[in-house]
């Protein structure tokens, strides 16, 4: 059966620390995976995207890992800032394109 | 490149109404997916559209239906809403790639 699973559920973090979520899926054949950030009562907003080849990718304080031999995916925030505070989505896409399969986040709180 | 859009952005309605949502995506997409967003629950697929056919489809009730007209846009209709369906209703627009979301439509079922 195809999932993403996320952890943790929830983090508390103070501003300026690093933090680290993890994703591992089991969905099969895999074509790309993805991180999205969803502030509160918004629409998802893509971070990175990363193909079976790709081991990292950043996009500013963002950094996501792929290891698709383990079939896990990391997303380390580096130097958090209180606009980080929002859920953090993993998605999985399948080989053929038309199914995505999503973790139920990890919702991330920066606190002063 | 416009995003995706959604209308309307907020919407109150009472038990038993019927209430239809809009999706735009972005120009070129013809994969337009939808999906239900509740606290504690995450995304749950609703369903997805293709060049005006439904291609892949969740498990929800027959309440719950969609349509795409020629030019992708897609709108999604719930009739006899009933309290559990108060949620955030997202529209989903996709390439080959990467799927790209819109704000959302906040449903309220009072």
């Amino acid at each position: 059966k195809n999932q993403v699973e996320q952890s943790p559920q929830s983090l508390i973090i103070l501003e300026g620390k690093n933090c680290t979520l993890q994703c591992n899926y089991t969905v099969s054949p895999f074509s790309n995976l993805r991180w999205y950030k969803q502030d509160t009562g918004r629409g998802p907003v893509s971070l990175t995207i990363m193909t079976f080849s790709e081991n990292t990718k950043s996009n500013g304080r963002y950094t996501a890992t792929l290891d698709a031999d383990t079939k896990q995916s990391s997303l380390h925030i580096t130097a958090s800032q209180l606009s980080d505070s929002a859920s953090y989505i993993c998605v999985v896409s399948e080989e053929s394109g038309n199914q995505f399969y999503f973790g139920t986040g990890t919702s991330l709180t920066v606190i002063p | 490149k416009a995003g995706v859009t959604q209308t309307p952005r907020y919407l109150i309605k009472t038990r038993g109404q019927q209430v239809t949502l809009s999706c735009s995506p972005i120009s070129g997409h013809r994969s337009v997916s939808w999906y239900q967003q509740t606290p504690g629950q995450g995304l749950q697929f609703l369903f997805e559209y293709f060049s005006e056919t439904q291609r892949n489809k969740g498990n929800f009730p027959g309440r719950f239906s969609g349509r795409q007209f020629s030019n992708s846009r897609s709108e999604m209709n719930v009739s006899t809403l009933e309290l559990g369906d108060s949620a955030l209703y997202l529209c989903a627009s996709s390439s080959r790639i990467e799927q790209f979301f819109g704000p959302g439509t906040r449903l309220t079922v009072l």
